[in-house]
């Protein structure tokens, strides 16, 4: 079946510029995971949906961003006023299982750049 | 709080020769562990995973790790690699035990590996 699709696959934003990008998990994935990867970087948590329910923002680096998932399937992360530390690779993960535990499948990923 | 540190940042390595990239992490909690490979222009695919049983354990590719608590690593190792295994390769740990909260991935900053011939 179909894996992670994540689009756009590349995004250049002027700095100021508002963007949203949009996360397609497996179908009948619970779990939804977004990770921030900066060049030369490992990914790093940004958040957690359980279904539509938004349970773990803590990584969020800023009131700027801001995610969401409404039906359960679809997310998408939004970030207002980008700036050039945004610049980043923008993963999304989903998992079959409650908690993600066990195993989270990736997408390839958005590449964003602030100019 | 959870950190992985990946000792290598770069590996170059001859084909067909044996090859080992290294992992230790920091924990106060039990945890899962996991490698992932990222080849150029895609996104991260599962290696291979030790959640518990056996420390030792393999993918279907030929490599393998072995979870070991007292020294706290979970290092990666290929007998002998293909010009295909050229890709980095990440460390990655989660809470065994997080209550309510998510089983969020801990990444270490990655190894490249480069397979020359």
């Amino acid at each position: 079946g179909a894996g992670v699709s994540q689009s756009p696959r590349y995004k250049v934003a002027k700095r100021g510029q508002d963007v949203a990008l949009r996360c397609d998990p497996i179908s009948g994935h619970v779990s939804l995971f977004w990770y921030q990867q900066a060049l030369g970087q490992g990914p790093e948590f940004l958040t957690y949906f359980q279904n539509e329910a938004q349970l773990d923002k803590s990584g969020l680096p800023s009131d700027r961003f801001f995610a969401e998932r409404p039906e359960g399937s679809v997310s998408t992360l939004k970030i207002q006023r980008t700036q050039q530390e945004d610049s980043a690779v923008y993963l999304c993960a989903s998992s079959l299982v409650r908690t993600g535990r066990y195993e989270q499948y990736f997408g390839p990923g958005t590449r964003l750049t602030v100019t | 709080a959870q950190s992985v540190t990946q000792l290598d940042s770069q590996v170059p390595v001859f084909e067909e020769a044996p090859v080992e990239l290294r992992c230790n992490y920091s924990s106060s909690v039990s945890v899962y562990l996991f490698w992932y490979v990222q080849y150029p222009n895609q996104g991260l695919q599962l290696l291979l995973k030790y959640l518990s049983g056996s420390t030792l354990v393999e993918s279907i590719n030929g490599f393998e790790a072995e979870f070991n608590k007292s020294q706290t690593s979970f290092h990666l190792r290929k007998p002998s690699v293909h010009i295909s295994d050229t890709a980095e390769y990440f460390c990655a740990v989660s809470d065994r035990d997080s209550g309510a909260g998510s089983y969020q991935l801990t990444f270490g900053k990655g190894t490249k590996l480069s397979v020359i011939p």
